[in-house]
C-alpha cells in the first residue's frame, strides 16, 4: 500500500478541458511536491507547499494542499498537448522520511 | 538541462554482473538521493548522502552500495544483477540535508538486465 495515494491513476482528455487530479494520505506531511516527469526524463519540481490551506497558482496550474496537511490537489485549466506527462506528488514527514506517490497519467488530445 | 548530470544514460548487462553508475550534483546542492522507478513500483528510495555522510537508507538491497565523494559526486554499485533490477535509477540532488523544499532530479540511467 502507497503510503501517498494518486487518482486518478490514468486520464485521458481533449486540449481545453479542465481537469484535477488527486493525492491523499492518512499521513501528515511537513510539506508536499508536485512533479511532472516526461519520457525518458527526470522528474521536474513544479511546486513545493507546507502550510495547511496553502493555494499555490503557477499559470494555468492550481494547487492546494489541505488544511491537515494530508492531502493536495492539482488543477489545470485549459489543458494544453504539452501538460502531457506523468504527474507525480511526494510529500515529506518531520523525520525527512520523503514518500512518492504513484503518480498520474495526464494524455491531453489535440 | 537540470544540473544534475547522471552517467550512462542507458546500460545493458548480464545477470550476474555489477555495474557502476554516476552522479554529479546540481551545483551547490550538498546532498544526494538515489531513487529506483519500475513501472509496477514507482519512484521507491534507496539511500540519501549529505556532504560525504550517509543520512538516509530507505529500500536499499544489500547487493547495492552507494557513496559520495568529497567532491560532492556519488557512484550508486550494484552488483549480482538480477533481471529484477532492470529499472529507470535517478538521481536527485538538493541543498540542504532535509529535502522538503524540493528535489532536482537528473535525467536517470536506464539499466536493462539480460
Amino acid at each position: 500500500t502507497q503510503l501517498l495515494e494518486q487518482s486518478p491513476q490514468f486520464l485521458s482528455i481533449q486540449e481545453g478541458e479542465n481537469l484535477t487530479v488527486y493525492c491523499n494520505s492518512s499521513s501528515v506531511f511537513s510539506s508536499l511536491q508536485w512533479y511532472r516527469q516526461e519520457p525518458g526524463e527526470g522528474p521536474v519540481l513544479l511546486v513545493t507547499v507546507v502550510t495547511g490551506g496553502e493555494v499555490k497558482k503557477l499559470k494555468r496550474l492550481t494547487f492546494q494542499f489541505g488544511d491537515a496537511r494530508k492531502d493536495s490537489s492539482l488543477h489545470i485549466t485549459a489543458a494544453q498537448p504539452g501538460d502531457t506527462g506523468l504527474y507525480l506528488c511526494a510529500g515529506a514527514r518531520d523525520n525527512n522520511d520523503m514518500r512518492f506517490g504513484a503518480g498520474t497519467r495526464l494524455t491531453v488530445k489535440p | 538541462d537540470s544540473g544534475v548530470t547522471q552517467t550512462p544514460k542507458h546500460l545493458i548487462t548480464a545477470t550476474g554482473q555489477r555495474v557502476t553508475l554516476r552522479c554529479s550534483p546540481r551545483s551547490g546542492d550538498l546532498s544526494v538521493y538515489w531513487y529506483q522507478q519500475s513501472l509496477d513500483q514507482g519512484l521507491q528510495f534507496l539511500i540519501q548522502y549529505y556532504n560525504g555522510e550517509e543520512r538516509a537508507k530507505g529500500n536499499i538491497l544489500e547487493r547495492f552500495s552507494a557513496q559520495q565523494f568529497p567532491d560532492l559526486h556519488s557512484e550508486l554499485n550494484l552488483s549480482s544483477l538480477e533481471l529484477g533490477d532492470s529499472a529507470l535509477y535517478f538521481c536527485a540532488s538538493s541543498v540542504g540535508a532535509f529535502g522538503g523544499w524540493g528535489y532536482t532530479f537528473g535525467s536517470g540511467t536506464r539499466l536493462t538486465v539480460v
